[in-house]
């Protein structure tokens, strides 16, 4: 199947300092690539779409200028927190679609990376 | 925007017992994804439903999708240990998934 990894998998920060998270889909291409974050015991929130060669479309109320994401190859997007502060702590996972399925059927199906643990001290 | 509800928030069951969770849009869906996940872990894909009224099985697991295409539910028979985790429905249309607010279960042995 379809594999996604993200580097790193947990990472502590002192406040203020920025951190970059990369996703990166190992056997398949992905035009398009999606970050969240989820909060202790709580749900996944799209932060931002991220597709390749373009501008990120972020989520209502996503600070595009803090959670910087680039997407310059079918294979990686990365995501740079800036100028983290502790309510910045949380998972972040990013997923990735097939390009190929994508393509040849109308189902929206994500590949999950492990996800990244940021704690901003 | 979409929101997907989820009830309940949180189950208990004997091992053994059946668990159930909905998931509810306030949309119309294109399709309906479900996921699991440990704590501490990601989400793990486990089926997808496209169809109004589609109904696929997974071992002791049954996945409905509403005729409406606006509801669904996950159906666990006979929990085991093993089951424990959070289950998550994901509503998909527009390209983009909107996660429903999960359903925690824990398995009492």
């Amino acid at each position: 199947g379809a594999v996604v990894s993200q580097h790193p998998s947990w990472v502590i920060c002192k406040s203020g300092t920025s951190v970059k998270i990369e996703c990166r889909s190992l056997d398949f291409q992905a035009t398009t690539m999606f970050w969240y974050r989820q909060f202790p015991k709580q749900s996944l929130m799209l932060m931002a779409t991220s597709n390749e060669g373009s501008k990120a479309t972020y989520e209502q109320g996503v600070e595009k200028d803090k959670f910087l994401i680039n997407h310059a190859s079918l294979t990686l997007s990365t995501l740079t927190v800036t100028s983290a502060h502790p309510e910045d702590s949380s998972f972040y996972i990013c997923s990735a679609r097939d390009r190929t399925s994508g393509r040849a059927s109308v189902v929206d199906t994500q590949y999950f990376g492990p996800g990244t643990r940021l704690t901003v001290l | 925007g979409q929101q997907v509800m989820q009830i309940p928030q949180y189950q208990h069951v004997q091992e053994g017992e059946d668990f159930t969770t909905y998931c509810n849009s306030s949309t119309t869906l294109s399709n309906i994804q479900w996921y699991k996940q440990r704590p501490g872990g990601h989400p793990v894909f486990l089926i997808q439903l496209v169809k109004s009224g589609e109904v696929k099985k997974q071992k002791r697991l049954t996945f409905q999708f509403g005729e409406a295409k606006k509801n669904s539910s996950l159906h666990i028979t006979a929990t085991q240990t093993t089951d424990v985790g959070t289950y998550f429905c994901a509503g998909g249309g527009n390209e983009k998934l909107t996660f429903g607010t999960g359903t925690r279960l824990t398995i009492i042995p």
